[in-house]
Order: structure tokens, then C-alpha cells, then sequence
């Protein structure tokens, strides 16, 4: 049973415009989320996160929003630039007993295509 | 600053076989876990390394086994290896964040290393 669901296996975006990645979780002791971006043939790299006591983060062009009654969270990236294209993850993490932060689990990604 | 290296890029084996591969983390880092990526799939946690000792253990099976040695290095170990087995493998390192503040750009991937059982 997945935890963290990205029901979108494609996005296809026009330079300029905005993007919006949507991603839903299941367990409600999750209480960090993060998305990462990946190239073919390239590790996945960090973008940017957020905690379950904040319901947005921004840097820069991008912006994740976390609704934490719907289990949902969303990535915003504005405006989009054709080097955007890449497979996005959106990942969630429990604190372990102990205070330690537990291992990340991933959605199956999105692939963002910006078209100039 | 070298970020987290991993080797082989590239392998192939045949069913049955056993398989190492090998991680060193960022420069400071003391945490290595390890996560297998299917194609179409998102990366799948399988263990963790701190100290030495595995602190963490995701939903895989016995024939996987790690190492962590002192330098913080990592080895992955999969023994009779199946078609399934076939995936990216990669490994991430980490600072312990014991009663610290986790912000989440602690983490850092490798490039992985790709393996091909045939």
C-alpha cells in the first residue's frame, strides 16, 4: 500500500507558466515532506521541504503547500524554464523514537516537460 | 568537496550471483542509508547505517545485507540475485540528527549504480 501517492506520471508545461505538482500521503505521522528533482542517469536532488507545522515554504521560483487535513501537498514552480524538465519526487518522513529522523518514502514521480 | 561517490556506475550479472557495491558519503556525513529505484518507480528505502550498525531496515528481504566501516564508507550486498533485483541502487548520506533541527537538505544522493541481472 503506498504512503505517498503522485497520481500524475506526466506534466507537460509552456516556458513561462506555471507548474503544479500534486502529491497525497496516507500516514498521518509523517511530519516532513520533500521534493526532490531528478535527471536521467543522476542522483535525486534535494529542491526544497517542508515541516507539518507550516502549511508553505518558499525559495525562490518554487513553492511547496501542505494541507494537512487533506493529506496533500503541492509543489508550485513559477515561472517554469525548459531546464525544469526532470522526474519530480515527493518524499515524507516520520521522527524515529528518539528524535531522529526516519528514512524518506517516495512517490513514483512526476515527469515535468517545459516546452519553450 | 566531494559529494557522495558511488561505484560501480554500471553492472551486469547473471541470476544467482551476489553482487557488492560501495558508497562513500559527503565529507562529514555519518549516516548512510541505501534505497533500490525500479524502473517507473520511486527510490524504495532498504537499510540504514549509523555507527557502524544497521538502524534502520525497510520491506526487503535477507539477501540483502550492508557494512558500514569506520571511515562511514558503505558496502550493499545482495546475494542469489533474481531478474527482480535489477534496479537503480543508490545511496544517501546524512548527518545523525539526533535532537537536531532536520530541514531535509541534509541529505545527498549519489549518482547510484546500475545493475542489470540477466
Amino acid at each position: 500500500d503506498q504512503q505517498v501517492k503522485q497520481n500524475s506520471p506526466s506534466l507537460s508545461v509552456q516556458e513561462g507558466r506555471i507548474s503544479i505538482l500534486n502529491c497525497d500521503y496516507t500516514n498521518s505521522m509523517f511530519d516532513y515532506f520533500l521534493w526532490y528533482k531528478k535527471y536521467p542517469a543522476e542522483g535525486p536532488t534535494f529542491l526544497i521541504s517542508i515541516s507539518s507545522i507550516k502549511d508553505k515554504n518558499e525559495d525562490g521560483r518554487f513553492t511547496v503547500f501542505l494541507n494537512k487535513s487533506a493529506k496533500h501537498l503541492s509543489l508550485h514552480i513559477v515561472p517554469s524554464q525548459p531546464g525544469d524538465s526532470a522526474v519530480y519526487f515527493c518524499a515524507a518522513s516520520e521522527r524515529n523514537y528518539g528524535g531522529s529522523q526516519g528514512n524518506l518514502i517516495f512517490g513514483k514521480g512526476t515527469k515535468l516537460s517545459v516546452k519553450p | 568537496d566531494a559529494g557522495v561517490t558511488q561505484s560501480p556506475t554500471h553492472l551486469i550479472k547473471t541470476r544467482g550471483q551476489q553482487v557488492t557495491l560501495r558508497c562513500s558519503p559527503k565529507s562529514g556525513h555519518d549516516t548512510v542509508s541505501w534505497y533500490q529505484q525500479a524502473l517507473g518507480q520511486g527510490p524504495q528505502f532498504i537499510f540504514q547505517y549509523y555507527e557502524e550498525e544497521e538502524r534502520q531496515r525497510g520491506n526487503f528481504p535477507d539477501r540483502f545485507s550492508g557494512h558500514q566501516f569506520p571511515n562511514y564508507s558503505s558496502e550493499l550486498n545482495v546475494n542469489a540475485l533474481l531478474l527482480g533485483d535489477s534496479a537503480l541502487y543508490l545511496c544517501a548520506s546524512s548527518l545523525a540528527s539526533l535532537g537536531r533541527d532536520w530541514s531535509g537538505n541534509t541529505i545527498y544522493f549519489g549518482e547510484g549504480s546500475w545493475l542489470t541481472v540477466v
